[in-house]
């Protein structure tokens, strides 16, 4: 099974600021990797797949980029609403939801 | 607009079965590519994939659950179930459903239930 770690674990950032989210897999998942936000008491939300496709209606501030086994999330300037936090999965191998342990991007 | 909404029993008592379902609006269950997956995440924990069902009734299970999983779908009214039998504390979660896209990453998901088990 491949597996996903995700660092850091917690990110203190300041609104306007630059995040940049790691996520590493045990073996090259080629670029078969997808990003999700989630918010409390919600479900995740789909923002890249393919490690550097946009989903529908994700705004241009949040980039994907990296392929085989090391990939990052940025958000070029943190709004209040990007608060949360986020998930990287690989769908390369089965099973076809592994995921990372999940970065809390925080005030 | 593709929507999920999981439905189920909140409490289940240990040793019995979790039965959850997830309604499909938007699109009918039964047209492909897609398949239909269940994940869960346990308290304060990040997420598990549980299975899912492809539109044809293939299934496949995360070899974890150890056989106590059953995904199926119920194409008449648009839906598709869990069904985890044996259940410990260890199972209390929220459940989410989701579809699976053709290449493999999961949109929309629906907002989760949470399932304690406990007697």
């Amino acid at each position: 099974e491949i597996v996903m770690t995700q660092s850091p674990a917690t990110l203190s950032v300041s609104p306007g600021e630059r995040a940049t989210l790691s996520c590493r897999a045990s073996q090259s998942v080629s670029g078969n990797l997808a990003w999700y936000q989630q918010k409390p008491g919600q479900g995740p939300r789909l923002l890249i797949y393919g490690a550097s496709t946009r989903a529908a209606g994700i705004p241009a501030r949040f980039s994907g980029s990296g392929s085989g086994t090391e990939f990052t999330l940025t958000i070029s300037s943190l709004q209040s609403e990007d608060f949360a936090v986020y998930y990287c999965q690989q769908y390369n191998d089965w099973p076809p939801g592994t995921f990372g342990g999940g970065t809390k991007v925080e005030i | 607009q593709l929507q999920l909404q999981e439905s189920g029993s909140g409490l289940v008592t240990p040793s019995q079965t979790l039965s959850l379902t997830c309604g499909v609006s938007g699109a009918s269950i039964s047209s492909g590519p897609y398949s239909w997956t269940w994940i869960r995440q346990p308290p304060g924990k990040g997420l598990e994939w549980i299975g899912n069902i492809y539109h044809d009734g293939s299934t496949y299970y995360n070899s974890s659950l150890k056989g106590r999983v059953t995904i199926s779908v119920d194409t008449p009214k648009n839906r598709f179930s869990l069904k985890l039998s044996s259940v410990t504390a260890a199972d209390t979660a929220v459940y989410y459903c989701a579809r699976i896209m053709v290449r493999g990453w999961f949109d929309p998901w629906g907002q989760g239930t949470l399932v304690t088990v406990s007697s």
